[in-house]
């Protein structure tokens, strides 16, 4: 069973503060995808990594791929209000569906 | 253009009874993909549907099924309801099954209260 591991799973942090999420498996995925919930709706597609090693810049979001394949990250520069939600990881692995971490809880408080 | 649609959004049932969730995934997706989110276990895939066809199955009992129809809206319906299964519903479609690179769109969710 493949399983993505994120940490931390609740950050709190001041208003322009810089932040590191996480997202960790032992196995190796073909794409990872990054998602960002807002309560009482759905999660909404923020990136998908393919190449080992792989980054990509959205606004104040960087978001990597490891090298191997088996984890990612996402940084975010100077955190706004705005960032607050809840940040899934997700890996593809053929034609398989894709298997979600539990989530990072982010707060942004201003 | 339109995005997933979910009904209802809200939905309080007692235990026992059947309940079936309704899906409309984006015009010209195919695939659609169902999944339970709580807080404890995050989100956690049910089942996908790929030209009326159940292509994956997840871990989930007997009672939880699906199915798609041609203009490739889905349906699950979960049956002798427990406790547990109060969650948020979620369905994404999307144009292709399985691959990470075909991308997945969400909608709202169902929100399932079991009492």
């Amino acid at each position: 069973t493949q399983l993505l591991e994120q940490s931390p799973q609740f950050l709190s942090i001041q208003e322009g503060e810089n932040l590191t999420v996480y997202c960790n498996s032992s196995s190796v995925f073909s794409s990872l995808q990054w998602y960002r919930q807002e309560p009482g709706e759905g999660p909404v597609l923020l990136v998908t990594v393919v190449t080992g090693g792989e980054v990509k810049k959205l606004k104040r979001l960087t978001f990597q791929f490891g090298d191997a394949r088996k984890d990612s990250s996402l940084h975010i520069t100077a955190a706004q209000p705005g960032d607050t939600g809840l940040y899934l990881c997700a890996g593809a692995s053929g034609n398989t569906p894709l298997v979600f971490g539990k989530g990072t809880r982010l707060s942004v408080i201003a | 253009k339109a995005g997933v649609t979910q009904t209802p959004r809200y939905l309080i049932k007692t235990r026992g009874q059947q309940v079936t969730l309704s899906c409309s995934p984006i015009s010209g997706h195919r695939s659609v993909s169902w999944y339970q989110q709580t807080p404890g276990q995050g989100l956690q895939f049910l089942f996908e549907y790929f030209s009326e066809t159940q292509r994956n199955k997840g871990n989930f009992p007997g009672r939880f099924s699906g199915r798609q129809f041609s203009n490739s809206r889905s349906e699950m319906n979960v049956s002798t309801l427990e406790l547990g299964d109060s969650a948020l519903y979620l369905c994404a479609s999307s144009l292709r099954p399985g691959t990470g690179e075909a991308e997945a769109f969400f909608g709202q969710g169902t929100r399932l209260t079991v009492v």
